[in-house]
């Protein structure tokens, strides 16, 4: 079966701009999440969907990032306008199951570069 | 909150054996996993202590125990090929979202 694929791998953009990262789950898998990590830290929690629907965005920084998980297959994530500080590594994963009983599969990320 | 604390970096020859080491603070959880990511890339599924004790696969062993709040992932037969970061991970209970909490990711470098 394919993976989770992400799209950009990486994206170089000025600060004010805007930039959408696209995550193609795994077919079949109705749970998908967004992470990202920055700078050698954690993988941090952004937001998790379960089908077309936003279960939890407490992890989301604030409104400059929006998600949208359309028809409930692939998932966006705008970044309008970009700061510095939203440089980082982007990771999508999905699971056939909540994340207690299913292991989450990820992407291999988006590389975002704001300068 | 929730934290996890793990060693930032650990080195090891081939063929030895290395204990990764995971401590967290969380109100309630289902359980604890572990990741592995090589050189950035897409983290991997390794393994999940859903109770206390060992679990076993193959090379790979994890072991949790809730009342120290402590678990570890343990290598054994190093190969150079386990270079990678490494990641403990709690699962939040139902009522705290079900989402994995992860750690800053210990960077191990297997030497020959």
């Amino acid at each position: 079966e394919a993976g989770v694929t992400q799209f950009p791998s990486h994206s170089v953009i000025e600060k004010g701009q805007t930039v959408t990262l696209r995550c193609d789950p795994i077919s079949g898998h109705d749970n998908l999440y967004w992470y990202r990590r920055v700078m050698g830290k954690e993988i941090k929690f952004l937001l998790h969907f379960v089908k077309e629907s936003k279960q939890d965005e407490s992890g989301m920084p604030n409104n400059r990032f929006l998600a949208e998980r359309t028809g409930g297959t692939y998932s966006t994530l705008k970044v309008q306008p970009a700061e510095l500080e939203d440089s980082g590594v982007y990771f999508c994963a999905s699971s056939l199951g909540s994340s207690y009983n299913s292991p989450l599969h990820f992407g291999n990320g988006t590389r975002l570069t704001v300068t | 909150g929730q934290s996890l604390e793990q060693p930032s970096e650990v080195t090891a020859v081939e063929g030895a054996i290395v204990q990764i080491n995971c401590t967290y603070q969380t109100s309630g959880f289902y359980g604890l996993s572990w990741y592995q990511q090589h050189d950035g890339g897409a983290p991997t599924f390794l393994s999940y202590n859903a109770l206390d004790g060992l679990e076993e696969t193959g090379r790979f062993s994890s072991f949790l125990s809730r009342s120290d709040s402590y678990g570890y992932l343990l290598l054994q037969e190093l190969q150079m090929k386990d270079s990678a970061s490494y990641f403990c991970a709690v699962i939040l209970s139902y009522n705290q979202g079900g989402k994995l909490i992860f750690g800053q990711g210990t960077e191990l470098s297997v030497k020959p």
